[in-house]
């Protein structure tokens, strides 16, 4: 079983959407979850960072929490073209931080 | 310079080559990470550094040689490598004993093993 899993996509929303990305992830234990992006050619960047169960909004970006489904999900409200990148998972397992694959999210105007 | 500078951004090596990637942050953090990013697979940690001692070694091949040799510097260094090797190699930085999920990494190093 992957630690932390995603939907690879593409994941193709227009402009002005809200794009929704989901993360699960194998560790009952973990108590930090990040979200990165990364554009074409680029490294990845820190987004989001969530430790509670629950919402946390910054900006048009929400991360949402639910420690008992094992579920970790970002939220880009009115999506914009450059907002198309890759979107890394990623969970604290112990004291290494562990990445899902990443999906690549489009966004068309 | 600011931020986390990797050097050299692209290198082609045959697999009877030594050669080192660099990497330099300037954001006064006391821990620094290797990555290894290959094609729709996750980031795979490679090697983790607090205060210059290595604290991790993620079943790393010793063909892959890590050196730390103060807070601010991170090599790594290649020899008799394989074409599956051939990845982007990332170097990160991190406040020692802070949350370890906030990484700043450098553009990556591209790597090709011919």
């Amino acid at each position: 079983q992957k630690e932390v899993e995603q939907n690879s996509g593409p994941l193709s929303v227009p402009e002005g959407a809200i794009a929704s990305l989901n993360c699960t992830y194998s560790d009952r234990v973990s108590q930090s979850f990040f979200w990165y992006r990364q554009y074409s050619g680029k490294s990845p960047e820190l987004i989001m960072s969530i430790y509670s169960n629950g919402d946390k909004e910054d900006g048009r970006f929400t991360a949402q929490l639910n420690k008992a489904s094992q579920y970790v999900s970002l939220l880009i409200r009115d999506s914009q073209p450059s907002d198309s990148a890759t979107y890394l998972c990623a969970v604290n397992h112990g004291n290494k931080l562990v990445f899902g694959a990443g999906t690549i999210l489009r966004v068309k105007s | 310079e600011t931020g986390v500078t990797q050097t050299p951004r692209h290198l082609v090596m045959g697999m009877t080559n030594k050669k080192s990637l660099k990497c330099e942050q300037h954001l006064g953090h006391n821990a620094m990470y290797w990555y290894k990013q290959s094609a729709k697979k996750p980031l795979e940690l490679m090697f983790v550094y607090n205060f210059k001692e290595q604290t991790e070694n993620n079943s790393v091949p010793s063909r892959f040689s890590p050196e730390c040799p103060n807070s601010s510097h991170l090599f790594l260094h290649l020899h008799t490598l394989q074409p599956e090797d051939s990845a982007l190699y990332l170097c990160a930085s991190s406040q020692a004993g802070g949350d370890t999920g906030e990484l700043f990494f450098g553009e990556g190093s591209r790597l090709t093993v011919l």
